[in-house]
């Protein structure tokens, strides 16, 4: 079965700390994609980063980092420097290659306070 | 912006009567799926469809009914609904590189 993790329900962090948001997934297959996704208060949800099994090189974009380890499931997400527009829930999602469906995480509540 | 556009985005109506949710996509996608979104639930699956006329079952499907008689329309239909249908609904697209984009969402009150 798949399934994924997000142990942290709520964080909260001051501005310009750094924070990172955990993500442990499980699967049996060994081709699949990992995803994250982020809901402003606004309430839209924006596509972030994906990831395929076969790719374990950490990424950066701006003040975001990933860092995919297949040895733990696990493909946490870093926000360096946060800032108050960082305040959103994040989403992990997981997904095999050409499976119809997408297992989203229960999702982490960030709040950074200026 | 995958060019999802979801309709009504606000809609209040009572407990028992029909109501229909229109995605529409302008990029050709051959996947299509419908989401409820409800505090402490997360993303929970309705149902999904991997074609026209192609529709399967998600996780919470009872209660709703799809269809997609055209690529670029995928409708999610309450045949009565409940206050527990109560949600925010998602419409998604999932592209060639299996990554799922959502549109805008739509608030429904059933009272």
């Amino acid at each position: 079965a798949q399934k994924v993790t997000q142990a942290q329900t709520e964080i909260s962090v001051v501005e310009k700390e750094d924070v990172t948001l955990d993500c442990v997934y499980e699967t049996r297959d060994t081709t699949y994609y990992l995803f994250w996704y982020k809901q402003p208060p606004s309430g839209e949800l924006v596509f972030l980063i994906r990831r395929n099994s076969f790719d374990e090189q950490n990424e950066i974009s701006g003040r975001y980092s990933w860092n995919f380890q297949k040895s733990t499931s696990s493909f946490n997400f870093t926000i360096t420097a946060s800032q108050v527009v960082d305040s959103a829930v994040y989403f992990c999602a997981l997904s095999k290659t050409s499976y119809d469906k997408v297992i989203f995480g229960p999702g982490t509540s960030l709040s950074v306070i200026p | 912006d995958a060019g999802i556009t979801q309709s009504p985005r606000h809609k209040v109506t009572e407990t028992g009567t029909p109501v229909t949710l229109r995605c529409h996509q302008t990029e050709n996608h051959r996947y299509m799926y419908w989401y409820r979104q409800d505090p402490g639930h997360g993303l929970r699956l309705i149902h999904y469809s991997y074609g026209v006329k192609d529709t399967d079952k998600g996780e919470v499907s009872d209660g709703y009914s799809v269809s997609r008689s055209k690529t670029e329309d995928f409708l999610l239909t309450l045949e009565s609904a409940t206050s527990s249908q109560t949600s925010v609904y998602f419409c998604a697209i999932k592209n060639s590189q299996e990554t799922q984009y959502f549109g805008p969402g739509t608030r429904l009150l059933v009272l």
